[in-house]
Parts: C-alpha cells; structure tokens; sequence
C-alpha cells in the first residue's frame, strides 16, 4: 500500500528564519511527488518533482527529491506570516490518484 | 467553469440523514477524484473516475459512501445515514487525463458537520 509520512507535523517559527519539511514515501511504480499548499480549504499546488526533474525552485520555496532515500525536502527561506498554511506531500504511483501525507502545520510568527 | 466548483459549501446534517455533494470539474478535464479531510488530517482517497472506464472505488470507507459521475461533468458523492464520524471537509479535484501532471486542480470543499 502507498503511503507518505510527514514530519514534523506542526513547527512554529519566527519572520525571517529558514525551514525545512520532511516527506518519505513508500509507493509501487513512482510517477511524481508534489507539494501543496492549503491555506483554507483547497490545497494550491506549489510544484511536482519526477525522475527527469529533481530540484524546483520559485522565489523563496524550493525542493528536491532524492529518489535513492524515498525522500523530499520543502525549504523556505526569509518566511512571512503569509507562509503560514498547512503543507502537503503527495506521490504518484501506477494507481493514477495521489496518496497525500498528514501535512505540516507551520506557523510563522511576526 | 474556470475551476473547480463544490456545492454546497457547508452543510450540516443530522445523524441518519442522506446528504449529497456536487462537483463541477474544469471543462476538459477527463479525470475527477473525491477526497476526505478530517480535522488535523490529511487527504483520503475516496473515488477516482477517469473518462468512461469503471471507476476505482478502493477508498469508499463503507457502502453508505457513492458516487457518479455523468460522463466527464458532474459528479455526486452521496452519504447515506450519515454518523459523526463522517464529519469532514469532502474536497473533489480534476485533472486533464489520468495523470496529476501539473496537480489536480481541487475545488474549495463541502465542510460536512453531522450532528
């Protein structure tokens, strides 16, 4: 069975300083891995790393994925209070529906 | 439509009541999924549809849970004698073809309240 483990799962911090989310997979046939962002209700997607396309970066988000450790990283830098929102990690495998993780809660202090 | 559209927005029901939700996907979109969240959770697979092929069911929690799909447009997940436990947010997504390719596109959720 696919399954994503998310850690931590709630993480506090201050304006400015760096974090980094955790995402471990296990899934049969891996197609991708993506992050969302869910402020409210719908999850926005932030970006999706494949074989061909392990590093992805936009403006202070980026991530990589390491296809050996069954891994992916979410590092922002310079965060702000509008960075708080939960993060998801889902995988694609040969099912064609996406397995999220539990998400990280981040709040970020002023 | 230009996204995603759920209705109702919210909804409370009370126990042993059936309710209803719908979802409007992207026009286009071939592939349609409906998910749970519960407080504090992440996202559970409930049912995926793609095109006209049999739709994957593996993650309906019991057989009060159902869901059609009128060729690629609407979508309809219904709850039969609805328990407290069933009270979540229901989110539904659509992506062109099967594959999540830039991420689905997910609708702004029905929160369900069963009292």
């Amino acid at each position: 069975e696919d399954k994503v483990v998310q850690s931590p799962l709630s993480l506090v911090v201050h304006e400015g300083d760096t974090v980094t989310l955790n995402c471990s997979y296990e899934v049969t046939n891996f197609r991708s891995l993506l992050w969302y962002k869910q402020e409210k209700k719908a999850p926005t997607f932030l970006f999706m790393l494949t074989s061909s396309g392990i590093e992805k970066k936009s403006g202070r988000l980026s991530s990589i994925l390491d296809k050996k450790e069954l891994s992916s990283i979410l590092n922002i830098t310079a965060t702000q209070t509008g960075d708080s929102a939960i993060y998801l990690c889902a995988v694609e495998g040969a099912s064609e529906k996406l397995v999220f993780g539990k998400g990280t809660k981040l709040t970020v202090n002023p | 439509g230009a996204g995603v559209s759920q209705s109702p927005s919210n909804k409370v029901t009370e126990k042993g009541k059936d309710v209803e939700l719908r979802c409007d996907p992207i026009s286009g979109h071939t592939a349609l999924y409906w998910y749970r969240q519960r407080l504090g959770q992440g996202l559970e697979f409930l049912i995926y549809f793609q095109g006209n092929s049999a739709p994957d069911k593996s993650g309906l929690p019991s057989d009060r849970f159902s869901a059609e799909r009128t060729g690629e447009s609407v979508s309809t997940l219904t709850i039969q004698r609805t328990q407290q436990e069933d009270s979540a947010v229901y989110l539904c997504a659509s992506s062109l073809l099967g594959y999540a390719g830039n991420g689905y596109t997910f609708g702004s959720g029905t929160r369900l309240t069963v009292v």
